[in-house]
């Protein structure tokens, strides 16, 4: 398996501009969710996805955040427009079905997105 | 709402020491997730438990649930430089959801 793929590994841009980052998962895997990992908040659950529908958003911060998943091996999370406090390192995750609760959650490399 | 708390939140150790990192959740749940994270990289699933007393063990490392106590722990047994890393413990927010609270994480640092 090449496992959950994440890109880019880095960002660095000017607040007010647009990100996107995107997320491969495994093959097979149906359920997908995005984190966002800071010094002061830890490790947060955004969104999580279950065959490509949106199941639970809530801890998408502000509208300014936005995640699709148009089929079953590619997420995108965008925000627009950008700003400093949005500077934190952005995980994808996926896991396979059945027994879905047995299954520990596959994290990506991480995208670092630093927001000038 | 729920709050998973581990401690120590460091901590730093010989090689060849044993010790054990807590995981406490103030509500009911009869799962819980450890996961290890290395600087600047992504998090690695160590043990999955899914009922009271569930124990697991992998190498030098040891993790048991106690759901009537809302605790989890870590056991490390004569720990090696190479355990050196963040353990995170995750809790599902209520049963039948995937959406876990972490905990603080535990920063170990293991002294050669």
């Amino acid at each position: 398996d090449a496992g959950v793929i994440q890109s880019p590994r880095h960002e660095v841009t000017e607040m007010g501009q647009e990100v996107t980052l995107r997320c491969k998962p495994i093959s097979g895997h149906d359920y997908l969710f995005w984190y966002r990992q800071t010094m002061m908040r830890g490790l947060e659950l955004l969104i999580y996805f279950n065959n490509n529908v949106p199941i639970d958003d809530s801890g998408m911060p502000e509208d300014r955040f936005s995640a699709k998943m148009p089929n079953a091996s590619f997420s995108t999370l965008k925000i627009q427009p950008s700003e400093p406090r949005d500077s934190a390192v952005y995980f994808c995750a996926s896991s396979p079905p059945g027994q879905v609760f047995a299954q520990p959650q596959h994290f990506g490399d991480g995208t670092r997105l630093s927001i000038l | 709402e729920l709050k998973v708390e581990q401690n120590p939140l460091f901590l730093s150790m010989q090689e060849g020491k044993n010790y054990t990192i807590y995981c406490n959740y103030s509500t009911t749940s009869d799962r819980l997730y450890w996961y290890r994270q290395d600087p600047g990289k992504s998090l690695e699933s160590l043990f999955v438990l899914l009922s009271n007393g569930a124990v697991k063990q992998e190498g030098r490392l040891m993790a048991s649930l106690d759901t009537k106590a809302r605790l989890s722990t870590l056991h490390i047994t004569a720990a090696v430089h190479d355990l050196s890393a963040t353990y995170f413990c995750a809790v599902p927010l209520t049963s039948g959801t995937y959406k876990y609270i972490f905990g603080t994480g535990t920063r170990l640092k293991v002294l050669a």
